[in-house]
């Protein structure tokens, strides 16, 4: 079946624009998490939603990053006035299950990634 | 906040030989899961641990889940070159169950 597809797969912007990041999850998969990498670095926690309920941004760098997924499917990250620290790639990840405290949890599923190069 | 560390950060061996990764958390983890990114690639869900002391084992990797919940370990027999990548262990503490907090990765070269 189909993944986890994420577009554009390369962003180029100029400081100061707005860029919007899209993810479409594996259909019925209810969590779905935002992930940025730095070159050679693991992925960091953005933000985490539970259907369309976004339960935790703490991982958002600062309020020009703003995350949505209205009707609990596609969910679109958005950056405003971009600077050249934002430059990663951006991970969407989708999971079956709702993630809980204590025991276990299903898996992510990532996407391909979107690269944004801020210029 | 949480912090999960992994050592070596990269480690180069010859086909054949053993490889491990260690993973520290700085609090107690209430599963751990692993994953392999491919050069270019994005992770790939490998495994996960949810009891202490835990051990599972996939063909020629073995994974292990520390008696506290704040370590974990993968161990690859005998590499090959398919094994290449970065290795990340992710765990979420039990305070806060959505937050999956990857490790900082160990990368494996594996040359003929």
């Amino acid at each position: 079946g189909a993944g986890v597809s994420q577009s554009p797969r390369y962003k180029v912007a100029k400081r100061g624009q707005d860029v919007a990041l899209r993810c479409d999850p594996i259909s019925g998969h209810v969590s779905l998490f935002w992930y940025q990498q730095a070159l050679g670095q693991g992925p960091e926690f953005l933000t985490y939603f539970q259907n369309e309920a976004q339960l935790d941004k703490s991982g958002l760098p600062s309020d020009r990053f703003f995350a949505e997924r209205p009707e609990g499917s596609v969910s679109t990250l958005k950056i405003q006035r971009t600077q050249q620290e934002d430059s990663a790639v951006y991970l969407c990840a989708s999971s079956l299950a709702l993630y809980l405290q204590g025991g276990g949890n299903s898996p992510l599923h990532f996407g391909n990634g979107t690269r944004l190069t801020v210029t | 906040g949480q912090q999960v560390m992994q050592i070596p950060q990269y480690q180069h061996v010859q086909e054949g030989e053993d490889f491990t990764t260690y993973c520290n958390s700085s609090t107690t983890l209430s599963n751990i899961q692993w994953y392999k990114q491919r050069p270019g690639g994005h992770p790939v869900f490998l495994i996960q641990l949810v009891k202490s002391g835990e051990v599972k084992k996939q063909k020629r990797l073995t994974f292990q889940f520390g008696e506290a919940k704040k370590n974990s370990s993968l161990h690859i027999t005998a590499t090959q070159t398919t094994d290449v990548g970065t290795y990340f262990c992710a765990g979420t503490n039990t305070g806060t169950a959505s937050k999956l907090t990857f490790g900082t990765g160990t990368r494996l070269q594996v040359t003929l």
